[in-house]
């Protein structure tokens, strides 16, 4: 079965240092990665997909097949990304849409 | 993209009794999906909601416990029958749209139970 791993519950920086949340996933196959955020009082988005190799709000995130992991990165944190953020996998295909969701990562961005 | 309208956003309810949580989406969606989050822990996927026909359960869901409709593309309901304490948590509902399949969420049904 499949497995996601945020090994951080709890994730503190100030403004403007480099911030890297966690994820680690365990899975047979071919894997879909997500990262979703969810911002206070709001209900939960995507933030980026790794098939899309896109940058949303300066974060960035690699897929390493190797390490199984997609950490997601940013260089400059800014006090607007505190928030809880979920890294998910998707089993892909016809699938897709039924995720697995990691435990979450509260980051908090001080002034 | 699709906006997803979910109601109750919150319930308290007695032990025993049955709360119907339903999700709205302004536009069609190819699959929809329901979740659990339990107080502490991540989010669970409950079942797909299968337009016309009966809902896919996950391991560990049931018809009986979690009935599901879903009578066209943009509406569905998920019942929690018979509730304890232990079902107190957050329900999120979510649908898949576009061409890049993007799935969105609805802001979810926080059901305590007393």
């Amino acid at each position: 079965a499949q497995r996601v791993t945020q090994p951080e519950k709890l994730l503190s920086v100030f403004k403007g240092a480099p911030v890297e949340l966690k994820c680690n996933y365990s899975y047979s196959g071919s894997p879909e990665l997500f990262w979703y955020v969810q911002y206070s009082r709001q209900r939960l988005q995507l933030l980026l997909r790794h098939i899309s190799r896109e940058s949303i709000k300066g974060f960035t995130a690699d897929l390493n097949k190797g390490e199984t992991s997609f950490h997601l990165k940013k260089p400059f944190a800014q006090e607007e990304d505190s928030a809880m953020y979920y890294c998910a996998l998707a089993t892909g295909g016809t699938s897709y849409g039924k995720l697995t969701f990691g435990q979450g990562t509260i980051l908090t961005v001080h002034p | 993209s699709a906006v997803i309208s979910q109601k109750p956003s919150r319930d308290i309810c007695q032990r025993g009794t049955s709360l119907t949580i339903q999700c709205q989406v302004d536009s069609q969606v190819t699959m929809m999906f329901w979740y659990r989050q339990q107080p502490g822990q991540s989010l669970t996927l409950i079942a797909t909601a299968n337009q016309g026909s009966e809902a896919t359960y996950e391991s560990g869901f049931v018809i009986d416990k979690f009935p599901i409709s879903r009578p066209n593309l943009t509406f569905s309901t998920l019942t929690v029958s018979n509730m304890s304490p232990e079902d107190s948590s957050i329900y999120l509902c979510s649908g898949r749209q576009g061409v890049d399949e993007k799935l969105f969420f609805g802001s979810g049904t926080q059901l305590s139970v007393l």
